[in-house]
């Protein structure tokens, strides 16, 4: 059981090029969350998914994209990266809702560390 | 503007004594709050949560507070262990639907 994994761990890529992160989880779980990571900033919630097929926006998604084709794994996109793009990016899943009235905990993947130059 | 803040950005302890990790909120429709903690090069895991119907929650050696009233939680480590470094975020959510906010995280540092 591998919980939640990230591709890949570290990346460096020059402004303008593109590039897509995978998430992927073994739990069989229905949400899974993309955040980025700032520092002194804590977490913040790019995109997510309720279910495969299903994407919606979280509270920083512009410059993402994000496909969900299979239940296990959640895609992250990058069209034309960034310099504000430099981040440590964390994949999370839960069983059942995390959000405002739900308690489920999130499983985080361990991160993948991207500089854009 | 940051609805969840941590506003100690590090914190050094004695191994042996409390840890008191402090967290405010600003949005007072939060009625669930997290724990995570996260070493370095490895994704935050959870460590406790408490509802806003209590005002205390207690696991092990990690106990956290609730003071709705002051919109702010604490998390008390006692004792503390040197295994115990690493930076702690607070996270918030309320009203279905919403999301979970996370603080800036509190990086502590447990001294043997």
């Amino acid at each position: 059981n591998a919980g939640v994994t990230q591709t890949p761990k570290f990346r460096v890529l020059k402004t303008g090029q593109s590039m897509t992160l995978l998430c992927a989880q073994d739990m069989n779980h229905e949400y899974m969350y993309w955040y980025r990571q700032d520092p002194g900033m804590g977490l913040r919630l790019i995109h997510y998914s309720v279910g495969e097929g299903t994407t919606a926006k979280g509270e920083v998604p512009d410059g993402y994209n994000v496909s969900r084709l299979k239940k296990q794994n959640f895609l992250l996109g990058l069209e034309s990266a960034a310099p504000s793009q430099t981040s440590v990016y964390f994949c999370a899943s839960s069983y059942s809702w995390s959000g405002g009235g739900g308690t489920d905990t999130q499983y985080f993947g361990p991160g993948t560390r991207l500089t854009v130059l | 503007d940051q609805q969840v803040k941590q506003n100690s950005p590090s914190l050094s302890v004695q191994e042996g004594r409390i840890s008191i990790l402090n967290c405010d909120y600003t949005n007072s429709m939060f009625d669930y709050f997290l724990w995570y903690k996260k070493y370095p090069a490895e994704g935050p895991t959870f460590l406790i949560s408490i509802s806003s119907i209590k005002d205390k929650n207690e696991d092990g050696r990690f106990t956290v507070f609730l003071n709705k009233s002051a919109k702010h939680l604490s998390l008390h480590i006692v004792p503390s262990q040197p295994g115990d470094s690493a930076v702690y975020f607070c996270a918030a959510s309320g009203m279905a639907g919403n999301m979970l906010t996370f603080g800036g995280g509190t990086r502590l540092m447990v001294k043997p």
